[in-house]
């Protein structure tokens, strides 16, 4: 199993730029989750799945769209690239709900100049 | 906004010496609490998962306590080596439904 997989692993975006970052997993996990990590501030969640079409926000969720149409794969969307979102991403999954470890993915630093 | 804290933000251990360290985090309910530790330049990687008040698990020389009574758990490091120097996170859950709330992570320097 791969795990968490995560691409890519380094971004650098102009403002306004738009990108997506990818996101797949091969438990079979149906909790998937978006987290960034800013120095100092721990983890954020950006928005959350609890399944295949479905998702809601977490606790950032501005400037970040996301879909899940498949158990598999949890994209992110930035669609006006800002400097305040120059931060790393990281990708979870889960089985069923969190009384089960978050798996995370390698990360995606990005940097928006 | 449910607040999980972990104290100290940063510590230093000799090597050798055994350490603890602290996540805090309401008491009113208490559905799951998580400890993780993450490697610089890598992702975190789940340590434990405790569910139960007065739960007590070990993984090698590192060991967790839960008490969710007074909304706390200590993870505890034996004898600790180069390879523990990592950020321990935990992650608290108070229901079923709530989204789980990370802490900032305490940050261990391990001195040679």
């Amino acid at each position: 199993n791969a795990g968490v997989t995560q691409t890519p692993k380094f971004r650098i975006l102009k403002i306004g730029q738009s990108m997506t970052l990818q996101c797949t997993q091969d438990m079979n996990h149906n909790y998937m989750y978006w987290y960034r990590q800013d120095p100092g501030m721990g983890l954020k969640l950006i928005y959350y799945s609890v399944g295949a079409g479905i998702t809601d926000k977490g606790e950032v969720p501005n400037g970040y769209n996301v879909s899940r149409s498949t158990t598999e794969d949890f994209p992110l969307r930035l669609e006006l690239a800002a400097p305040s979102q120059t931060s790393v991403y990281f990708c979870a999954s889960s089985y069923m709900e969190s009384g089960q470890p978050q798996h995370f993915g390698d990360g995606t630093r990005l940097s928006i100049l | 906004i449910l607040n999980v804290e972990q104290s100290p933000q940063s510590l230093h251990v000799q090597e050798g010496d055994s350490t603890n360290f602290t996540c805090s985090f309401p008491s009113s309910n208490f559905y799951a609490l998580h400890w993780y530790r993450w490697e610089t330049a890598k992702s975190p990687e789940a340590l434990f998962v405790m569910t139960l008040n007065g739960d007590e698990k070990k993984k090698g020389r590192i060991s967790a306590t839960l008490n969710t009574k007074e909304g706390y758990s200590y993870l505890y490091i034996k004898g600790s080596q180069p390879e523990d120097s990592a950020t321990y996170l935990c992650a608290f859950k108070g229901n079923r439904d709530d989204k789980i709330i990370f802490g900032k992570g305490t940050r261990l320097h391990i001195l040679p």
